[in-house]
């Protein structure tokens, strides 16, 4: 269930460092933002979400950041575990919307 | 942990022939989604259901589609006369709410259309 195209974008990063992935989004009508995580055979999984009228949020391990100006968003993962090995997905929703659209993906491969 | 289940987990028909994607989403959550993945590209939203109705639909989600929920738990995509192009991974996805609410996302059903 993963997106394993050959265009996909790959970080690697040594066990314990940090990772930052980081999104370009389209429409800067959309007023919430997701990021995904989808392991190999599954279906995304919700990782943190931030509103338009937000520009960082932390949750455990994780943090986004919303670069309205630009239109960038990024997922900052502290002290990457194996386990954090994934595509990572950011995903947008238009305001008055129920539609998100959602980024190319970024594959994390973590180091031992 | 409730979760969202989706069945086949893999189904392969011929094309021209109809087929039917079940999901059951979590018991309390009002919407509903089916997106789609093909190989190597990125996931795309098909549509949105909410209180019986469609709420939503991409440019994808033409006349060969239609959604249903037949009974109080099930959600079905239906796709009629499948074309080779159909061939993606199929994901279902609910939430409690709308706005700023976590979709949870089946772990798909896999169609081959061959």
């Amino acid at each position: 269930g993963e997106s394993v195209g050959l265009h996909l974008p790959t970080l690697s990063v040594q066990e314990g460092d940090n990772s930052i992935i980081n999104c370009a989004y389209s429409n800067s009508a959309s007023d919430y933002f997701i990021w995904y995580k989808q392991e190999s055979g599954k279906g995304p999984q919700f990782i943190i979400d931030i509103r338009s009228n937000m520009d960082k949020r932390q949750g455990q391990r994780v943090t986004v950041l919303l670069n309205k100006t630009v239109k960038h968003l990024s997922l900052q993962i502290a002290a990457t575990q194996p386990g954090d090995s994934a595509v990572y997905f950011c995903a947008e929703r238009t305001s008055g919307t129920y539609k998100y659209i959602f980024g190319t993906g970024t594959r994390l491969k973590v180091l031992a | 942990e409730p979760e969202v289940t989706q069945t086949p987990s893999h189904q392969v028909t011929q094309m021209g022939q109809e087929v039917i994607l079940r999901c059951v989403p979590i018991s309390n959550h009002l919407y509903f989604y089916w997106y789609r993945q093909i190989l190597g590209q990125k996931v795309e939203f098909l549509v949105s259901f909410y209180n019986n109705e469609i709420s939503e639909k991409s440019e994808i989600f033409d006349d060969q589609f239609s959604v249903e929920r037949p009974d109080g738990s099930n959600f079905t995509l239906k796709i009629r006369s499948t074309k080779l192009e159909d061939s993606a991974m199929y994901f279902c996805a609910s939430s409690e709410g709308l706005a700023g609410i976590e979709q949870y996302f089946g772990p798909g059903t896999r169609l081959t259309v061959t």
